[in-house]
């Protein structure tokens, strides 16, 4: 158990509609990192946040958007969704600091048809 | 040319024998180097870390980094039917270990 945990689960949209995933990081980690999995492929990095600010940002277009709130939860939000956005979807939850780790909830699977 | 290379696979190995997985970085500034274990449609599990050039050892896990040749590895021994899995190698940097770039894995089958 990572302490990271994701929600919902699984989630199955239309295309062109737009959907909220939540992350509630690890306690004690101030910085929550947003991936995109396709399956057969290694996560891609979408965004980072870091006190409740955007702290770098992946080869993703701006339909992706995110927040962190005072008590380092997140939400990723994706817009006008398309067929190539059904991945699972990973939160990691880390601290900004010499030689720390990320651990990962347990995924969003999102299927968009 | 990906940023994080890891070998094709599939790797299969008989329980028992070694497993060697391997992983290649383009990024010389890379600092942090880690190996998480993916079981089929279930999240990431961070198993081991390396900063420095050289072996790190935990239980049966040997992580290898060799910052010169931009080549980090992982050697599963002893490997037991419960390490099928995909590895996944992720390359970063010192401070910030939510920030990185992951290749495509290796998936591991071992046989009983």
């Amino acid at each position: 158990e990572t302490g990271v945990t994701q929600s919902p689960t699984h989630l199955i949209k239309t295309r062109g509609q737009q959907v909220t995933l939540r992350c509630s990081s690890q306690s004690g980690h101030n910085t929550v990192s947003w991936y995109q999995q396709a399956l057969g492929q290694g996560p891609q990095f979408i965004f980072q946040y870091y006190r409740e600010e955007e702290n770098g940002r992946g080869n993703f277009p701006p339909r992706f958007s995110g927040l962190q709130f005072p008590n380092y939860s997140s939400e990723l939000n994706v817009n006008a969704l398309e067929l190539d956005d059904s991945a699972l979807y990973l939160c990691a939850s880390s601290l900004v600091g010499w030689g720390t780790e990320a651990f990962f909830g347990q995924g969003t699977r999102l299927t968009v048809v | 040319q990906k940023e994080v290379e890891q070998n094709s696979g599939p790797l299969s190995v008989p329980e028992g024998a070694i497993a060697s997985l391997n992983c290649t970085y383009s990024d010389r500034g890379s600092q942090s180097f880690f190996w998480y274990r993916q079981y089929s449609g279930k999240s990431p599990e961070l198993i081991m870390f390396i900063y420095s050039n050289g072996d790190k050892e935990d239980g049966r896990f040997t992580a290898q980094l060799n910052k010169a040749s931009q080549y980090v590895s992982l050697l599963i021994r002893d490997s037991q039917p419960s390490d099928s899995a995909t590895y996944l190698c992720a390359v970063g940097g010192l401070t910030n270990a939510g920030k990185s770039t992951f290749g495509d894995g290796t998936t591991l089958t071992v046989k009983p």
